[in-house]
């Protein structure tokens, strides 16, 4: 696994702002990038998914951009709501393998 | 969308006892199953890779004798912690996919809180 006793940072938000949440990725030959949504005390959520031969993908409220050349995703999540508070992680996938990015802790202000 | 169900969600366990954790896919086929192990306002930290029917790929640092890991059919993976220790003590969480269907999410269960004492 790529994600080794990180710590895991803060972004905090008024509610109804827009939140954008990055990930650093390090295989540049994975070929399918996953946002999950971590609440406390239960297991991953799934988000939002991308293939690799796009660079967006849109959901509800959520769009996720990759960037190849730099190995970077982004979660963007419109219109900001306190259900949003909990810890976003990436995960890239390569052949079987699934791996997590360090993942961030959103705080959503009312 | 599919659904994994991992049990117990909470044990707690004396020291030098051993812990069963059951994965299930409840409405697919998970050809493979990973264990993730959490520990406190930390990322998931990849344990095993376990494919149906073959023996568990290990992450580097992880004790295979210390982690079973049975992956008997495509709906069920168990890991056991042996001879339990406190520092064993973690949120451990599976999750499912099914390689046969392309570009398919991994579908996670609760979790399972582990306190050894």
């Amino acid at each position: 696994g790529e994600s080794v006793g990180l710590h895991l940072p803060t972004l905090s938000v008024q509610e109804g702002d827009n939140s954008i949440i990055n990930c650093a990725y390090s295989n540049s030959a994975s070929d399918y990038f996953i946002w999950y949504k971590q609440e406390s005390g239960k297991g991953p959520q799934f988000i939002i998914d991308i293939r690799s031969n796009m660079d967006k993908r849109q959901g509800q409220r959520v769009t996720v951009l990759l960037n190849k050349t730099v190995k970077h995703l982004s979660l963007q999540i419109a219109a900001t709501q306190p259900g949003d508070s909990a810890v976003y992680f990436c995960a890239e996938t390569f052949g079987n393998m699934l791996t997590f990015g360090g993942g961030t802790r959103l705080m959503v202000k009312p | 969308g599919a659904v994994v169900s991992q049990h117990p969600s909470r044990v707690i366990c004396k020291s030098g006892t051993s812990v069963k954790i059951e994965c299930r896919s409840l409405d697919f086929q998970a050809t493979t199953m990973f264990w993730y192990r959490q520990f406190p306002k930390q990322s998931l930290m990849l344990m095993a890779t376990s494919n149906e029917g073959s023996k568990a790929t290990y992450e580097q640092g992880v004790e295979k004798d210390k982690f079973l890991i049975n992956h008997a059919s495509l709906t069920l993976s168990t890991l056991t912690v042996t001879s339990a220790h406190p520092e064993d003590s973690s949120f451990y969480i599976c999750s499912a996919r099914d390689f046969r269907r392309s570009n398919t999410e991994a579908f996670f269960g609760q979790g399972t809180r582990l306190t050894v004492v």
